[in-house]
């Protein structure tokens, strides 16, 4: 089983906010990463370290870490942003990676 | 511009190997650890294996330590990972990334390549 937590399914209407969180111990040492996955595609990282968005991802996602938690926010969520989102994070040996099992969000 | 692209994957028998290849463009190669991850269908991602620049360090999750191995190299800009006794669980498609090591992050993804492990 994953050491990273996450809700399986996230819904959120057209223009408003979604948080999505992950937890895990090993959060409260080491920064969460976020990648978005849409259908037959391959991952995209959009989110990483304190709060920090790649080049080419919109500013209405931002990111926060809080003890053991960390978020991805979605501020004014549009319809393209319906996708799986993966969080990840080192595992508990310091050493390896793991991810969570993923949330899927539905923009209604 | 900034690309990876992997080859390499296919049908193989239960107890079979198979070498995915990683074809990296757009950036210096060997300033980036590099990583190969996993998903098998209809599941979420898995964290295989990640190599240092130089290959001097690399690590392995525990579902492939001592079948898979990684390796790169620097002057053809490719990454690979050599998959050994190949089991059915081993069905994905695997994805080579960019990032590893400090960089908890992983920034660049390649498209992915289908691995099935059937009889």
């Amino acid at each position: 089983s994953s050491e990273l937590t996450q809700d399986p399914v996230v819904s959120v209407d057209l223009g408003q906010t979604v948080r999505i969180t992950c937890q895990g111990d090993t959060l409260r040492s080491y920064y969460v990463s976020w990648y978005q996955q849409k259908p037959g595609q391959a991952p995209v990282l959009v989110m990483y370290g304190k709060n920090n968005r790649p080049s080419g991802i919109p500013d209405r996602f931002s990111g926060s870490r809080s003890g053991n938690t960390g978020s991805l926010t979605i501020s004014g969520a549009q319809a393209e942003d319906e996708a799986d989102y993966y969080c990840s994070s080192r595992d508990s040996s310091g050493e390896d990676y793991v991810f969570g099992p993923g949330t899927k969000v539905t923009v209604l | 511009q900034v690309q990876l692209v992997e080859s390499g994957g296919g049908l193989v028998k239960p107890g079979g190997s198979l070498r995915l290849s990683c074809a990296a463009s757009g950036f210096i190669f060997n300033d980036h650890y590099m990583t190969w991850i996993r998903q098998a269908p209809g599941k979420g991602l898995e964290w295989l294996s990640f190599i240092s620049t130089s290959s001097s360090y690399s690590h392995y999750a525990d579902s492939v330590k001592g079948r898979f191995t990684i390796s790169r190299d620097n002057g053809r800009n490719s990454l690979y990972l050599q998959m050994n006794i190949l089991r059915a669980e081993d069905t994905a498609v695997y994805y080579c990334a960019r990032g590893g090591g400090d960089s908890n992050a992983f920034d660049i993804w390649g498209q992915g390549t289908m691995v099935t492990v059937s009889s």
